[in-house]
């Protein structure tokens, strides 16, 4: 089936550091949606993007939908404790909104 | 504000064994999903759904059943429980437009033994 690649598979970081991680795919969707999983819990949205090329801010966190359509990334500023958690890419198609979803980024920030 | 709920939170199946696992939204919804999720991976679409009375395949549907009879209710169906069935279910449902984000239940996690 289709996938996203999402890089990396996880990150040990100091509390204070910036994050980066992204997700690339060999087919082109029309939005990338970045969510936060805690543990226990469903996903949440973190960041939606609809256009090639958009950047979006969300607090401490921002989202670029790449020009080609095939890649986003995500960057989070400063990190603090509670941004540990697993973090999801995820490309939707418009037919009935169906979502393929990347394998997830485990951020760890050590103490 | 209920949101989407999934029920049971958790259970233990033995092998062919049969359960529903149900989801409800309160949201008036058209779309919903149910997802799953293995250790390590994402989630992977097992069936969806875009209004009352219509169903559809997803990426890994082998092994479930869906229906939905009513907006609210979206319960899917394990017939013949086996080992590779372990995993965290989720569902989901999002309104009509196109900008517009789903929402998630909290799971259900499945052992089958």
């Amino acid at each position: 089936g289709q996938q996203l690649n999402q890089s990396p598979q996880s990150m040990f970081i100091q509390e204070g550091e910036d994050v980066s991680m992204n997700c690339t795919s060999s087919s082109i969707f029309n939005t990338w949606l970045w969510y936060k999983q805690d543990p226990g819990e469903g996903p949440v949205l973190l960041i939606a993007l609809y256009k090639a090329g958009e950047l979006t801010s969300n607090g401490r966190l921002t989202a670029q939908f790449g020009i080609t359509r095939k890649d986003s990334f995500l960057n989070i500023s400063a990190s603090i404790p509670s941004d540990v958690g697993i973090y999801f890419c995820a490309g939707q198609r418009d037919s009935n909104y169906q979502l393929i979803w990347g394998a997830g980024t485990k951020l760890i920030i050590k103490p | 504000n209920a949101g989407v709920t999934q029920t049971p939170k958790f259970r233990i199946l033995k092998i062919g064994q049969s359960m529903t696992l149900q989801c409800a939204q309160d949201m008036n919804h058209n779309y919903m999903y149910w997802y799953r999720q293995d250790p390590g991976m994402g989630l992977k679409l097992i069936y969806y759904s875009v209004g009352a009375g219509i169903t559809d395949k997803g990426e890994v549907p082998n092994g479930y059943n869906v229906s939905r009879s009513t907006t609210e209710d979206f319960p899917l169906r394990l017939e013949l429980a086996a080992p590779s069935q372990t995993s965290v279910y989720f569902c989901a449902s999002r309104g009509d437009s196109p900008n517009t984000e789903a929402f998630f239940g909290q799971g259900t996690r499945l052992t089958v033994v």
